[in-house]
C-alpha cells in the first residue's frame, strides 16, 4: 500500500463550482499537511498548511485534516479557469530541523475549471 | 530577482554527455533540495542540503552529483545518464535548522525538463 494516496484526475468541473480535492494516507504519525498547487510548466507553490486534525480557511480554499480516517481535503469555493492546475497533497510527521527533507507527496490531482 | 531560479528550462542530451543544472534562492534560506517529477509519479526527494552540508541522498544512483558551494546556489551534475532519467528536476528551498512551522514550507523553482536521447 502506497502511504499517499491522491486520484491523478482529470477532474474537470464547470466554472463556479465547488472543489473537492482528497488525500488518504497511511502513516498515522504525519502531523503536518500541506496542500501545493502546480500550474502547467511551473514549480509547485504552497497553497495550504495545516498541523494535525481541523480545518483551516483561505478566501475560496478551506483544508480539512481528518486523522481518525487519515484523510485530508482541499475545498475551493466559485472555483475560478485560474484554479485549473495540478494539485499535489504532502505530509510530515516531524519537524526534522534540517528542513522538509521528510515530506511524501501524492501524485497529484489535475484540475480543470471549465468557463 | 526573487524566489529560485533554475537554468536551463529544458535539456537535451545524449546518454554519453555531460551536462550540469544550477540552481539558485533569493530567499535567504539555508536548506536546498533537488526533485525528481515523472509523469503519474509523486515528487521523489533526491539530495538535501543544509548550511551546504548534505544531509540526505535518497539512493540516488551515481552518475547524478550534487553540490552546494554556498547556500544560495546548488547544482546537480549529470553523466552517463538513462533515458529512464528524462524527467521535470525541480530545485527547491526552505528556511532551514530550527524549530517553527516554517522549516517545511518548500518553495519551487519552475524546473528543468530533462530529456535522455
Amino acid at each position: 500500500q502506497k502511504e499517499v494516496e491522491q486520484d491523478p484526475g482529470p477532474l474537470s468541473v464547470p466554472e463556479g463550482a465547488i472543489v473537492s480535492l482528497n488525500c488518504t494516507y497511511s502513516n498515522s504519525a504525519f502531523q503536518y499537511f500541506m496542500w501545493y498547487r502546480q500550474y502547467s510548466r511551473k514549480g509547485p507553490e504552497l497553497l495550504m498548511y495545516t498541523y494535525s486534525s481541523g480545518n483551516k480557511e483561505d478566501g475560496r480554499f478551506t483544508a480539512q485534516v481528518d486523522k481518525s480516517s487519515k484523510y485530508i481535503s482541499l475545498f475551493i469555493r466559485d472555483s475560478q479557469p485560474s484554479d485549473s492546475a495540478t494539485y499535489l497533497c504532502a505530509m510530515t510527521a516531524t519537524y526534522s530541523g534540517g528542513g522538509a527533507d521528510g515530506l511524501t507527496f501524492g501524485k497529484g490531482t489535475h484540475l480543470i475549471i471549465q468557463p | 530577482e526573487t524566489g529560485v531560479t533554475q537554468t536551463p528550462r529544458h535539456l537535451v542530451m545524449g546518454m554519453t554527455n555531460k551536462k550540469s543544472l544550477k540552481c539558485e534562492q533569493h530567499l535567504g534560506h539555508n536548506a536546498m533540495y533537488w526533485y525528481k517529477q515523472s509523469a503519474k509519479k509523486p515528487l521523489e526527494l533526491m539530495f538535501v542540503y543544509s548550511l551546504e552540508e548534505r544531509v540526505e541522498n535518497n539512493s540516488v544512483p551515481s552518475r547524478f552529483s550534487p553540490e552546494c558551494p554556498n547556500s544560495s546556489h546548488l547544482f546537480l551534475h549529470l553523466h552517463t545518464l538513462q533515458p529512464e532519467d528524462s524527467a521535470l528536476y525541480l530545485c527547491a528551498s526552505s528556511q532551514g535548522p530550527g524549530d517553527t512551522s516554517t522549516n517545511e514550507k518548500l518553495f519551487f523553482g519552475s524546473g528543468t525538463q530533462l530529456s535522455v536521447l
